[in-house]
């Protein structure tokens, strides 16, 4: 069965530090693409990471660029997220998501997101 | 601010066809990258719906079905049941090397 398991959410400071990781098992982790998406409480989806099959290629959402960094281990077969400089605003449910390119035949057409965890919480409060 | 807008609500007595708008701009639907969208349960992880603007993932009902045209994208629902109540989630890929997320949408079956 295709599983992903986050981890390593909790309550923390402002202005602390808190490093998620994500489990993967049932495929071959080292093959896909990997995001993390947040959202916060009572509010919609934020695209927060994505890292490619073998880290060549990151991204970030301009709200946590420079604080947050992703990182995989292909022989762990696990993601992981290092979020720094923590603020109120990243109080979320955060979840990875494995990646897929949509489109074929020459025709690119982004990405989309097919299996997903079932998340672990962050909260940044004093 | 999202960058895809989508309305908040909509709603739909059981048996009926709603439909829930996604919105997009000429840097991510109108550039021809594609439209997905999610469907979350009340206290669950988001689950894959539709990708690739029509195509419906193995195990998802033919009850539900999407469109893509220009910078927008519709997903529709058809002989809506009890158990479609959820927040419907649309998601694209912009120029700007971002996915992107609709705000959302609640679809109450009333």
């Amino acid at each position: 069965e295709v599983q992903l398991v986050e981890s390593g959410g909790g309550l923390v400071k402002p202005g602390g530090s808190l490093r998620l990781s994500c489990a993967a098992s049932g495929f071959t982790f080292s093959s896909y693409s990997m995001n993390w998406v947040r959202q916060a409480p009572g509010k919609g989806l934020e695209w927060v990471s994505s890292i490619s099959s073998s880290s060549s290629y990151i991204y970030y959402a301009d709200s946590v660029k420079g604080r947050f960094t992703i990182s995989r281990d292909n022989a762990k077969n696990s993601l992981y997220l290092q979020m720094n400089s923590l603020r109120a605003e990243d109080t979320a449910v955060y979840y990875c998501a494995r990646d897929i390119v949509s489109g074929g035949g020459g025709r690119s057409g982004g990405y989309y997101m097919d299996v997903w965890g079932k998340g672990t919480t962050v909260t940044v409060s004093s | 601010q999202s960058v895809l807008t989508q309305p908040p609500s909509v709603s739909g007595a059981p048996g009926q066809r709603v439909t829930i708008s996604c919105t997009g701009s000429s840097s991510n639907i109108g550039a021809g990258y594609d439209v997905h969208w999610y469907q979350q349960l009340p206290g669950t992880a988001p689950k894959l719906l539709i990708y690739g603007n029509s195509n419906r993932p193995s195990g998802v009902p033919d009850r539900f079905s999407g469109s893509k045209s220009g910078t927008s994208a519709s997903l529709a629902i058809t002989g809506l049941q009890a158990e479609d109540e959820a927040d419907y989630y649309c998601q694209s890929y912009d120029s700007s090397l971002s996915r992107v997320f609709g705000g959302g949408t609640k679809l109450t079956v009333l």
